[in-house]
């Protein structure tokens, strides 16, 4: 699987929109990018993922460059509850990388009132 | 609809004392497997299933059994704790192809 590469913190004042990038330079073709949140001392949250068009729902959007090679996930208007460790994730979707998620430390969003 | 079901929430081990954590889910997902998360650390993949009867390794083994009998139920066996093995752990399901996967609320193990 492609390793990804994200800023360690963030802060984002409330009500604006957060933005967080994520490097995936190595990525290849059949490789999907998921992004994953986990608030304090909770199991991981489902956010988004996508291939390699934008992708939007409730939650976030999910823009990756036409290369691939980077993506921004972005939640319109961030509340304080928004607050939470952010993983970006690429997995592969063939033989036995297809069944891993592998987290990295992520990027700790803080959302200040 | 419960999800993925963890327990127990809390526990705490005497070194040496051996014990299983539960975890069971009710959308019946083919995937399932069990990550560990450590103070200031993301989630390290300890042992994942891709049905009843079949189960692998992942990234951090060592100390861990698992079995895979039905397809909801996922438990994770501890034979011999150890202090190393003090962490939250993590129970995540899924369908195989690219979806969403989902976590458990974790347990929280101390060994002393």
């Amino acid at each position: 699987d492609a390793k990804t590469t994200q800023p360690p913190s963030m802060d984002c004042a409330e009500g604006r929109a957060a933005n967080l990038p994520c490097n995936h330079s190595t990525i290849s073709g059949n490789e999907y990018v998921y992004w994953y949140r986990q608030i304090h001392s909770q199991g991981p949250q489902y956010i988004i993922h996508g291939l390699k068009n934008n992708e939007t729902n409730e939650m976030a959007s999910l823009i990756i460059t036409e290369d691939r090679k980077s993506s921004t996930l972005i939640l319109p208007h961030a509340t304080l509850r928004d607050t939470a460790v952010y993983y970006c994730i690429v997995r592969g979707n063939s033989g036995g990388s297809n069944y891993k998620l592998t987290f990295g430390k992520g990027t700790l969003l803080t959302v200040n009132p | 609809n419960a999800g993925v079901t963890q327990t127990p929430k809390f526990q705490v081990l005497k070194t040496g004392q051996s014990m299983t954590l539960q975890c069971a889910q009710d959308m019946n997902h083919e995937y399932m497997s069990w990550y560990r998360q450590d103070p200031g650390m993301g989630l390290r993949l300890i042992h994942y299933s891709v049905g009843a009867g079949i189960t692998d390794q992942g990234e951090v083994p060592n100390g861990y059994n698992v079995s895979r009998s039905t397809t909801e139920d996922f438990p994770l066996r501890l034979l011999s704790a150890a202090p190393s093995q003090t962490s939250v752990y993590f129970c995540a399901s899924r369908q195989l192809r690219n979806t969403e996967a989902f976590f458990g609320q974790g347990t929280r193990l101390t060994v002393v």
